[in-house]
């Protein structure tokens, strides 16, 4: 069954540092999510991208992020200079379509950020 | 923007027994998709089951239904013949015009043998 991979799972980086987090969607999806879950917290909504551009952003997803579909299957949100609340779950998900059927986004595994 | 509500942080349940999670929602808009979702210890999110607010019958997946309430804006998710392998959190999750998914808190079941 096809599904969205994440890596890495765990990444640890100091603050002020640069991370990127990677993402393969599902093959024949078209629009791409990225949601972050502090711990214990809910899961909150970053940015849709479509069509190689951004979708949908939310308040969270400020000048520090960014999101790039480098070449046709890699799906990356960076984080410029991270922060100590940086630090979460960030999942990737996607979606076949927009609207009507096939709309359910399916989820990655999750990556964790440790800001330390 | 759209507030989820789930009104019970914890729950639990006899193995082979049911179990109903409550959510409330509030949303402006007419057509729109519903979710639950279900994240095991591994912290993956799984899709359990949808419901098309267009659609008056409640959706069935298994041993997962929902009771779709349009009017009341309510979504629960009855879960039966409960299993250990249902522990979990659940979150409900509207899905907004703008394709975005709204969490509630989550509900964290926990099945016991």
């Amino acid at each position: 069954e096809p599904e969205v991979t994440q890596t890495p799972s765990h990444q640890v980086t100091q603050m002020g540092q640069e991370v990127i987090l990677r993402c393969v969607p599902i093959s024949n999806h078209l629009y791409f999510y990225w949601y972050r879950q502090i711990l214990g917290q809910k899961v909150e909504f970053l940015v849709s991208f479509y069509n190689n551009e951004i979708s949908e952003k939310s308040e969270i997803f400020d000048d520090q992020f960014s999101v790039e579909r480098p070449d046709g299957s890699n799906f990356t949100l960076k984080i410029r200079s991270t922060k100590l609340e940086d630090s979460a779950m960030y999942f990737c998900a996607s979606s076949l379509t927009k609207g009507r059927l096939n709309t359910e986004a399916f989820f990655g595994q999750g990556t964790r950020l440790t800001v330390v | 923007a759209q507030t989820v509500t789930q009104s019970q942080p914890e729950m639990s349940v006899q193995e082979a027994e049911t179990v109903t999670l409550s959510c409330t929602y509030d949303t402006s808009e007419n057509n729109y998709y519903l979710f639950w979702y279900k994240q095991p210890p591994s912290r993956q999110m799984i899709l359990v089951i949808r419901q098309e607010a267009y659609k008056q019958q409640n959706a069935t997946e298994n041993r997962f239904s929902v009771n779709f309430q349009k009017a009341a804006k309510s979504f629960s998710l009855k879960i039966s013949d409960s299993q250990l392998g249902d522990t979990a959190m659940y979150f409900c999750a509207p899905l907004s015009a703008g394709n975005m998914l709204t969490f509630g808190g989550g509900t964290r079941l926990m099945v016991k043998p």
